[in-house]
This record gives structure tokens, sequence and C-alpha cells, in this order.
């Protein structure tokens, strides 16, 4: 079953970084995921695509401060020089044939 | 820029069918996949199906018995129908644009639809 997997929270300091992390499930580690990030009382946005391999693709007009990485079945979305308006709840998805899947969501907070 | 707007009743009857349509604009909705995905108040995003141009559709296991995708290429517009609704089918839905092997790239705003009496 294709599952992912992130941690409900995670904070970070004003202009400091941050490692956001989405754990595929078991005989699925090769596959690939986008980062949506999700603002208060806002919907979703693409950030990126993310490949097994850690190259990545941006939507339009994502900032450079966002970038992502993979080691196994872990995908990573690293944010740099944290700004107040990071404070979003971030989604990993992922898809299969014919499936879609979300992970359920980590809120982060800027203090 | 492509742009994609949810449309629909706010209030829906238990028992019966939502039904939800997605307009799309700033590009032709041909030869792309079209999903339906819905989030209730605080909690996560559960992807309900999606939709072909040519009208191919997978849907969500746990919601494949209730639901119907429809599209309208002369229109650049799909459709969402859930029956026999209930209180648990209350949330913000979403539509979404993705092509083949490629993630959801553009979102709708969301439109939320409560299920009471």
């Amino acid at each position: 079953q294709l599952v992912l997997t992130q941690s409900p929270s995670a904070s970070a300091s004003l202009g400091a970084s941050v490692k956001l992390t989405c754990t595929l499930s078991s005989g699925h580690s090769s596959y690939a995921i986008a980062w949506h990030q999700q603002q208060p009382e806002k919907g979703p946005r693409y950030l990126m695509k993310l490949n097994s391999d850690g190259s990545h693709s941006k939507g339009d007009g994502i900032p450079d401060r966002f970038s992502g990485s993979s080691s196994g079945a872990e995908r990573y979305l690293t944010i740099s020089s944290l700004q107040s308006e990071d404070e979003a709840d971030y989604y990993c998805q992922t898809w299969g044939t014919g499936i879609q899947a979300f992970g359920g969501g980590t809120k982060l907070t800027v203090l | 820029q492509v742009q994609l707007q949810e449309s629909g009743p706010g209030l829906v009857k238990p028992s019966e069918t939502l039904s939800l349509t997605c307009t799309v604009s700033g590009g032709s909705i041909s030869s792309y996949y079209w999903s339906w995905i819905r989030q209730p108040a605080g909690k996560g995003l559960e992807w309900i199906g999606r939709i072909y141009t040519s009208g191919s559709t997978n849907y969500n296991p746990s919601l494949k018995s209730r639901v119907t995708m429809s599209v309208d290429t002369s229109k650049n517009q799909f459709s969402l129908n859930l029956t026999s609704v209930t209180a648990a089918d209350t949330a913000v839905y979403y539509c979404a644009r993705h092509d083949y092997s490629n993630p959801l790239d553009y979102w709708g705003q969301g439109t939320l639809v409560t299920v009471s009496s």
C-alpha cells in the first residue's frame, strides 16, 4: 500500500533553516513525490516535484529558498532563510497506477 | 497561467447528491488528468478521484461506490457527483490538474460544502 508519513509538526526561528521529512512506505522507495504548501485559510500551492535521486523541479514563482533532496525512502523539503509567510502546512504527495496519495501534513511554526 | 475555479451548492442535505463543477481557464483541458481532493476542517487532504479528458476515471477505493466524474471539453469543465452524503462529507473540495506521471501542479481555491439538514 502506497503510504506517505510526515511528522505532525515542526518549528524553527525566523531567518533559520528547517528540513521537513516525508517517508515512503516499504517497496516504494523509488517513487517521486511532490511538496505542496498550504498557508492558513488558503488552498494548497504546488512547490516542487522531487525525484528519488534528489533532482527536483519547482513550480512557477517558487523562491530559491525552497529546495528538495532524497535519501532512500525519505524525501526532504528544506526551507532556508525562514520568513513569517513560510508558516504553513506542508504536504507531500505521490502517485501510482490510478491512484494519488497524500501524507498527513506537517505544520510548520516560524518562531 | 492556468486557473481552476470550483462551483456548486455550499449546502447539501444528508442522503442527497453533492455536485460540483471545476472550470479551467488560461489553458486547454485536453490531454491532462483532472482530480478532486477534499479537506475536512482541521484535517489533511484526501484524494477523491481523477478523470482524463478521454473520460477515463480512477477513484479512491474508499469512495468509489458513491463517486462519479465527468468532463465537458467544449466548456473546459469537469464535474464531481458524490451520492448519499453524510456529515462526514462536509469539507472544502478542491479541483487540481496533473500530467501523466507528474504531480498536481495547479489547484483551485476550494469550495466549502456543508452537509446538513
